[in-house]
């Protein structure tokens, strides 16, 4: 079956520490994995998917097969970055997303 | 830019009541899709739409639910006689593509309660 796990619901740390949203994954092929986040008041939108390899606002994230993580990273924090954040699966010959029950990030001042 | 709309943005129904939620996808894209979130849940799929039928649905897409693409612009998630559990923000998505390329363009959400 496939699943993602965030463990955690709330994240919170200060502006200019190093953030790691943790994500783990359930699914026996290939999948895509993405990072949704969604701002107050917005709508959700793509951070960014393993396949782009790119980093966006600063963040980053690496697929590990081995572990079956993609966990979502920072260096510094900016209190602009304060959101929900959805990891998401997408595998096999469907083309719908798998979501993660989210991880609140709040980065104080 | 374009971007994925709803509406209405809140609907408060009675239960045992039809109700039909309004999307219009980005006018290019050729996957629609409908996804919802209870509240303090995560964002569940519910049935993905191209070529004007419904390619994949998921369990909780029961006989109650429905989608169409009446007019080749709105794309509609019809319930047909609400449940309190209905209660739940939905969420109208469009790509380009299924796979791949195709990133999920979200609208705002449609906060749906059931009374």
């Amino acid at each position: 079956a496939q699943r993602v796990t965030q463990p955690e619901k709330l994240l919170s740390v200060f502006k200019g520490a190093p953030v790691e949203l943790k994500c783990n994954y359930s699914y026996s092929g290939s999948p895509e994995l993405f990072w949704y986040v969604q701002y107050s008041r917005q709508r959700l939108q793509l951070l960014l998917r393993h396949i782009s390899r790119e980093s966006i606002k600063g963040f980053t994230a690496d697929l590990n097969k081995g572990e079956t993580s993609f966990h979502l990273k920072k260096p510094f924090a900016q209190e602009e970055d304060s959101a929900m954040y959805y990891c998401a699966l997408r595998g096999g010959a469907t083309n719908k997303l798998i979501f993660g029950t989210g991880t609140l990030l709040a980065v104080q001042p | 830019e374009p971007e994925v709309t709803q509406t209405p943005s809140h609907q408060v129904t009675q239960m045992g009541q039809e109700v039909i939620l309004r999307c219009v996808p980005i006018s290019n894209h050729l996957y629609f899709y409908w996804y919802r979130q209870i509240l303090g849940q995560k964002v569940e799929f519910l049935v993905s739409f191209y070529n004007n039928e419904i390619s994949e649905k998921s369990e909780i897409f029961d006989d109650q639910f429905s989608v169409e693409r009446p007019d080749g612009s709105n794309f509609t998630l019809k319930i047909r006689s609400t449940k309190l559990e209905d209660s739940a923000m939905y969420f109208c998505a469009s790509s380009k593509a299924g796979r791949n390329t195709g990133e999920l363009f979200f609208g705002e959400g449609s906060r749906l309660t059931v009374l």
